[in-house]
């Protein structure tokens, strides 16, 4: 089976940087995704990495290394409005669809 | 920017009742997909849907649940025998192709069962 852990709560102040960390234990998958959600809302797509490395997409950063088992997604310049749920997802091998297999999220607080 | 929506946005039934959790996906979207969300718990794959059938599920999606495209745009969930632990957040999805881009998630339905 596949399993992705995430720290549950993670607190920073306002303009800062932060990683949320997700390690993972996975038979294989295409690629690590990273969704924010708010207040139970709709997850909303953030990042994708399928190779290992680094990608930047404006304030969002994520890194993926397969060797490790380990992702992160960084956050800079925190405002206010990036308080919220964070989940690491894959697309595992072996499946007849693109589903998806979340991690166990963390919830970002962001303080003035 | 196109959005997959999901009706009603709040469902109470009681227990032991059926209950039809309906959603649009994306107009040129071919995969559709329902997961559930136990309050404060991570999100969980139900069930995937391609070419008008199932292509996969999990082992929740068990004979209670069943998925059915009964018209060119709507995609439903349907339940039945509505049990307290089947109360959640059901959220509807759909993707153009494979690749975890390009996958639309709705707002959701919360369904409280009493």
């Amino acid at each position: 089976g596949q399993s992705l852990e995430q720290p549950s709560e993670v607190t920073a102040v306002e303009g800062a940087i932060v990683q949320i960390n997700c390690t993972y234990q996975t038979s294989g998958f295409y690629g690590l995704s990273w969704y924010q959600q708010h207040d139970g809302g709709a997850p909303t797509f953030l990042s994708y990495n399928a190779l290992d490395g680094l990608e930047e997409t404006g304030r969002f950063s994520s890194f993926l290394s397969r060797s490790d088992s380990y992702g992160y997604l960084l956050l800079q310049e925190l405002q206010m409005k990036d308080s919220a749920s964070y989940f690491c997802a894959v697309n595992p091998y072996g499946g007849a669809t693109n589903k998806l297999i979340f991690g166990t999220g963390t919830l970002l607080a962001v303080q003035p | 920017e196109p959005e997959v929506t999901q009706t009603p946005s709040h469902q109470v039934t009681q227990m032991g009742q059926e209950v039809i959790l309906r959603c649009v996906p994306i107009s040129n979207h071919l995969y559709f997909y329902w997961y559930r969300q136990i309050l404060g718990q991570k999100v969980e794959f139900l069930v995937s849907f391609y070419n008008n059938e199932i292509s996969e599920k999990s082992e929740i999606f068990d004979d209670q649940f069943s998925v059915e495209r009964p018209d060119g745009s709507n995609f439903t969930l349907k339940i039945r025998s509505t049990k307290l632990e089947d109360s959640a957040m059901y959220f509807c999805a759909s993707s153009r192709g494979q690749g975890a881009r390009g996958y639309t998630f709705g707002s959701g339905t919360r369904l409280t069962v009493v």
